[in-house]
């Protein structure tokens, strides 16, 4: 069975800050692989895929994250925070035989200090 | 884009009363929808698959008719809780994939509150 760990339940950065929030992951092989952001009260919007190819996916509002297979990571990294920012953060991870069912990691709520 | 309207965003009815969420994906056919579950603070846990034109795939655990969903055509499925009590309020989202290699588009949930 998949899972997915998010280490992290809380994280408070300084706007301007760098962000790094953490995913690990444990699959067979290697899944496909998802960052997800909610904002309070919303559904969640999706960040980032990776599927394949170049293990450093770039997504939008200025995230990006990398595939580490020999840590059965994926990482989420932003190089300078807004206050826009602050939400919870989802990891989610999809096996290619799964059908499209995702497993969602228990989610990073990210606070920004001005 | 890929958009997925929920609604209603938020619903406080009485104990006993059926309630009907609606998900619609507006700009493309969806070939599969999911309905999830959250309670505060915590993740997303998946309730049920739903194809369109086919019977929903229920979780293990969830009462399949206590939440009835129905995936009638390729841009709506809805999800009826029925006989709804105080424990059934929570967070419900949906979401909705192109295909089978795709990724879920979410809605932005429903706020069910039973009174």
């Amino acid at each position: 069975a998949q899972s997915v760990t998010q280490p992290d339940i809380h994280i408070t950065v300084s706007e301007g800050a760098s962000l790094e929030l953490r995913c690990n992951y444990s699959y067979g092989a290697t899944p496909y692989l998802f960052w997800y952001v909610q904002s309070p009260g919303q559904g969640l919007q999706l960040l980032l895929k990776y599927f394949s190819g170049d293990t450093l996916v770039q997504g939008i509002k200025g995230f990006e994250a990398e595939f580490k297979r020999s840590q059965s990571s994926f990482n989420l990294r932003k190089p300078s925070v807004h206050w826009s920012d602050a939400a919870e953060y989802f990891c989610a991870v999809r096996g290619k035989a799964a059908g499209n069912k995702l497993t969602f990691g228990g989610g990073t709520r990210v606070l920004v200090k001005p | 884009g890929a958009v997925v309207s929920q609604h209603p965003s938020w619903v406080i009815c009485k104990s006993g009363t059926s309630v009907k969420i609606e998900c619609r994906s507006l700009d493309f056919q969806a070939t599969t929808m999911f309905w999830y579950r959250q309670f505060p603070k915590q993740s997303l846990m998946l309730m049920a698959t739903s194809n369109e034109g086919s019977k929903a795939t229920y979780e293990q655990g969830v009462e399949k008719d206590k939440f009835l969903i129905n995936h009638a055509s390729l841009t709506l499925s809805t999800l009826t809780v029925t006989s709804a009590h105080p424990e059934d309020s929570s967070f419900y989202i949906c979401s909705a994939t192109r295909g089978q290699n795709q990724p879920q588009h979410f809605g932005d949930g429903t706020r069910l509150s039973i009174l």
